[in-house]
């Protein structure tokens, strides 16, 4: 089952707005990170948030982070039609000799 | 040079064809994973390695195979391929359990 859930599914905005982004986990985590997946193509790395971290910026990205709900969220400020793409949240088991899993993310289409 | 190729990139194929998908990274990582996409499932693990002797199954591990050839290397197969195999493969390898995943950029696989 996945361990990760973005909120919404899809999202669509206009170029200049903010996009917000939320991830639900079920465990407990060392990090959470976010990654961007271009149409058809490799993820790509954005940002990655330890647990004991509340709030992380990148640029025009903003993550925060609550344990205690088990959320995270993904602020895109001033968005651009270049950041029409899919975000990902994975999340990591605290516990020893597991893999990364990911949501099934949130697609973002910006238009000018 | 890209830090992480996958070959083929596309592959067309026969139902019981036997397939073999393969990953070569030059980042010097240890961990290196297998992972398949399907439109709106978002990324489903189906092996991982951490290292040349660990090969640990994911969620989705049956029908498939893996080999971790050395460090470097690690192939992914099919061993008689089936129509819901049909998906977008991508390989991806990292440092640490929880560190950042660098991704190749995909093969995407059509069994007919």
């Amino acid at each position: 089952s996945q361990q990760g859930e973005e909120d919404p599914q899809a999202l669509s905005i206009q170029e200049g707005e903010n996009a917000t982004m939320n991830c639900s986990y079920k465990t407990s985590i060392n990090n959470l990170q976010w990654y961007r997946q271009n149409s058809g193509r490799g993820l790509v790395h954005l940002i990655l948030i330890r647990s004991n971290e509340r709030e992380k910026h990148s640029g025009r990205l903003r993550v925060t982070l609550d344990t205690s709900k088990k959320s995270s969220s993904l602020l895109i400020t001033a968005s651009r039609a270049a950041d029409t793409a899919s975000y990902f949240c994975a999340t990591d088991k605290s516990e020893a000799g597991t893999a990364l899993i990911f949501g099934k993310g949130t697609t973002l289409s910006v238009s000018s | 040079d890209a830090d992480v190729t996958q070959t083929p990139r596309n592959r067309i194929t026969k139902t019981g064809k036997r397939i073999m998908l393969e990953c070569s990274q030059t980042k010097g990582h240890d961990r290196m994973y297998w992972y398949r996409q399907d439109p709106g499932l978002g990324l489903r693990l189906i092996y991982y390695s951490f290292d040349v002797k660990d090969i640990n199954k994911g969620e989705i591990s049956d029908g498939y195979s893996v080999s971790r050839q050395a460090q470097a290397k690690f192939s992914l197969s099919l061993e008689s391929a089936i129509p819901n195999q049909t998906a977008l493969y991508f390989c991806a390898t990292s440092d640490g359990t929880a560190d950042t995943q660098y991704f190749g950029p995909g093969t995407r696989l059509t069994v007919l």
